[in-house]
Parts: structure tokens; C-alpha cells; sequence
């Protein structure tokens, strides 16, 4: 299994642009979650999703961040517009029948000037 | 909300010691799990703990459900250099999401040679 993938690995974009960072989780997981970690915060969760339906968003920061999961294999954290302080890791992570056991991708580590 | 304290916060030890970690919990957790960041990459699953009192091996790695459930700890024998990293515990409590984990804020893990 290829594991979680996630893409790109590193982004850096100025104050104001849009980022996109993508995900596909591992095959056959049902559990899809973001977090965002810093040095400060740590793992942050973001937002999870149980069978490509949004459960619980109550982690996004503002109204600049959305996410969408078409499909049970892509998933889509946007950015919109950028500041400074989203520079952080956002790591995705799946889960299976036991979603409490969540398998983590590589990270999108995102520099915002 | 749910708390995890972790401590160490940083270890440095000497390669071929055993080394030792806990994480407590402000409130009851089903379930326990253990990970390990490399830097650059995504944490990693190492054990994953599901019952109060389970004691759970993983190679030099053993990882213990606390009786009370508020807490856990992870041992590490005879370590290596290759077992450099930031290791996190992660719980899932009573309350909230079936699906949400809280995580620690890591323990800094330093072999010397």
C-alpha cells in the first residue's frame, strides 16, 4: 500500500494567494482528517471527514480555510487568501474501521511570506 | 476539553539505554496510541492500545494502558541512534467524536553515541 500521499510537499507563496494542498488517503479508509502542527500549537485538528461528508469543522481557523472531499480518494484543504501566521506542516490522515487509528501522510510544509 | 500532558518534554541518553515516557489524561481515554515523527516526515503508528491494562509490544518498543485510564507509558529498550525523534502519544476519550484523537505535545527523543 502506498499509504497516505500527500501533495505538495512544500509550498511557498506570498501573503494573499491561494493554496491548495491535496490528499489521497490510503485505499478502502473511510476516515479522512487534516491538522496542521507548529512549534507553538502542535497537531491541530483542522477537520475530519466520515465517508467524504464533513463531521466535524470546528478546528478550521476562519472562513479562509475550506475543505472538500469529492470522492473517497481526494481530498482538498484550500487556503484563500493566505496570511503569514498558516505557516505551519498540514499533515492528512485516514482511518478504517478502527478510525481511531489514524495513518499519516508526509506533509505539505507551507511558508507564507 | 480533553488534556494530554506528556512529559519528558526532551530526553538525552546514552545509545543502549532503556528509556521511559508517559502521557496522563485530564479525563478517561478508550483508547491509546503511540507515534513517532521523523523530522521532515508524518508521525508514524507504533502501538495502538484499546483496553485498560493491555500491555503491548512492538519490537524493543512496549507501550502499557494505564488501569485508571487516564494514562499510559511507552518503554524503549537498549535504543538506538535510529530511534531519534519526537514521539507522541495521542488518546480518544469519552467525549466528542467517536473518530477525534487529542494528542501530547511529544517528547524530543536524542541518542548519543
Amino acid at each position: 500500500d502506498a499509504g497516505v500521499i500527500q501533495s505538495p510537499r512544500h509550498e511557498v507563496t506570498e501573503m494573499g494567494q491561494e493554496v491548495t494542498l491535496r490528499c489521497k488517503p490510503i485505499s478502502g479508509h473511510n476516515s479522512l482528517f487534516w491538522y496542521r502542527q507548529t512549534m507553538m500549537r502542535g497537531l491541530e485538528l483542522l477537520i475530519y471527514f466520515n465517508n467524504n461528508v464533513p463531521i466535524d469543522d470546528s478546528g478550521m481557523p476562519e472562513d479562509r480555510f475550506s475543505a472538500k472531499m469529492p470522492n473517497a480518494s481526494f481530498s482538498t484543504l484550500k487556503i484563500q487568501p493566505s496570511e503569514p501566521r498558516d505557516s505551519a506542516v498540514y499533515f492528512c490522515a485516514s482511518g478504517g474501521y478502527r478510525a481511531d487509528t489514524q495513518y499519516f501522510g508526509p506533509g505539505t510544509r507551507l511558508t507564507v511570506l | 476539553g480533553q488534556q494530554l500532558n506528556q512529559s519528558p518534554q526532551s530526553m538525552f541518553i546514552q545509545e543502549g539505554e532503556d528509556v521511559s515516557m508517559n502521557c496522563t489524561s485530564s479525563s478517561i481515554f478508550n483508547t491509546w496510541l503511540w507515534y513517532k515523527q521523523d523530522p521532515g516526515e508524518g508521525p508514524v503508528l507504533l502501538i495502538a492500545l484499546y483496553k485498560a491494562g493491555e500491555l503491548t509490544s512492538n519490537g524493543r518498543l512496549t507501550a502499557q494502558f494505564g488501569i485508571t485510564r487516564k494514562d499510559s507509558f511507552l518503554n524503549i529498550s537498549a535504543s538506538i541512534p535510529s530511534d531519534v525523534g519526537i514521539y507522541f502519544c495521542a488518546g480518544r476519550g469519552l467525549s466528542g467524536s467517536a473518530r477525534q484523537l487529542t494528542f501530547g505535545s511529544g517528547t524530543q527523543l536524542t541518542v548519543l553515541p
